[in-house]
């Protein structure tokens, strides 16, 4: 079955300095990930997406995600945490023909803070 | 830029009555969903729904619930008779094509409250 888990449940940084969330899946296919954004009071927003193109995918906002295959990660940076990078960040793997295409799956989220 | 949108924003209902959840999806989008999410657990897969029928469901998605497309715009969860473990916040989310490169745009979400 398809899974993802997210290794922190809280991230904080200091405005300027870099981010790093960690994802781990567990796929028995080659996996289509996201990474999806939920400000406060918002909507989950997308951020990037990998889809067995480019191992290094690059979102919006200045996020990038890189898939590694051997290491069953999709970990999320950015070089510089501005203050509106502030939510909670989830990591998605989508289903497989066999147990649901189209549905998504979802880490516990990472809450990420940033200071000034 | 086209959004998902939901309403209303937070219901309060009593146990054992009927709510009904409303979304409108992008509008060229074809594949509609539903997630929700308790507090403090992770954000579920409730239903997908394509050409006017569901394509997949969830464990979850028992007899209480059912969704609809009452007309071109709108999509629509119902729950028949609400139970406290309801209570979560739900999210409606659409998508142009379906496929493994499909993205799914999600709306803000309606927060459920049963009391």
């Amino acid at each position: 079955a398809q899974s993802v888990t997210q290794l922190d449940s809280h991230v904080s940084v200091s405005e300027g300095t870099p981010v790093l969330l960690r994802c781990n899946y567990s796929s028995s296919y080659s996996p289509s990930l996201f990474w999806y954004v939920q400000h406060p009071n918002k909507g989950l927003q997308l951020l990037l997406k990998y889809t067995s193109a480019a191992t290094l995918v690059k979102g919006i906002n200045g996020f990038e995600a890189e898939f590694k295959k051997s290491e069953t990660s999709f970990h999320l940076t950015k070089p510089s945490a501005h203050m509106s990078d502030a939510a909670e960040y989830f990591c998605v793997v989508r289903g497989v023909l066999s147990g649901g295409y189209n549905k998504l799956i979802f880490g516990a989220g990472t809450r990420l803070a940033v200071h000034p | 830029e086209p959004e998902v949108t939901q309403t209303p924003s937070h219901q309060v209902t009593q146990m054992g009555q009927e709510v009904i959840l409303r979304c409108v999806p992008i509008s060229n989008h074809l594949y509609f969903y539903w997630y929700r999410q308790i507090l403090g657990q992770k954000v579920e897969f409730l239903v997908s729904f394509y050409n006017n029928e569901i394509s997949e469901k969830s464990e979850i998605f028992d007899d209480q619930f059912s969704v609809e497309r009452p007309d071109g715009s709108n999509f629509t969860l119902k729950i028949r008779s609400t139970k406290l473990e309801d209570s979560a916040m739900y999210f409606c989310a659409s998508s142009a094509e379906g496929g493994s490169t499909d993205t799914q745009y999600f709306g803000p979400g309606t927060r459920l409250t049963v009391l």
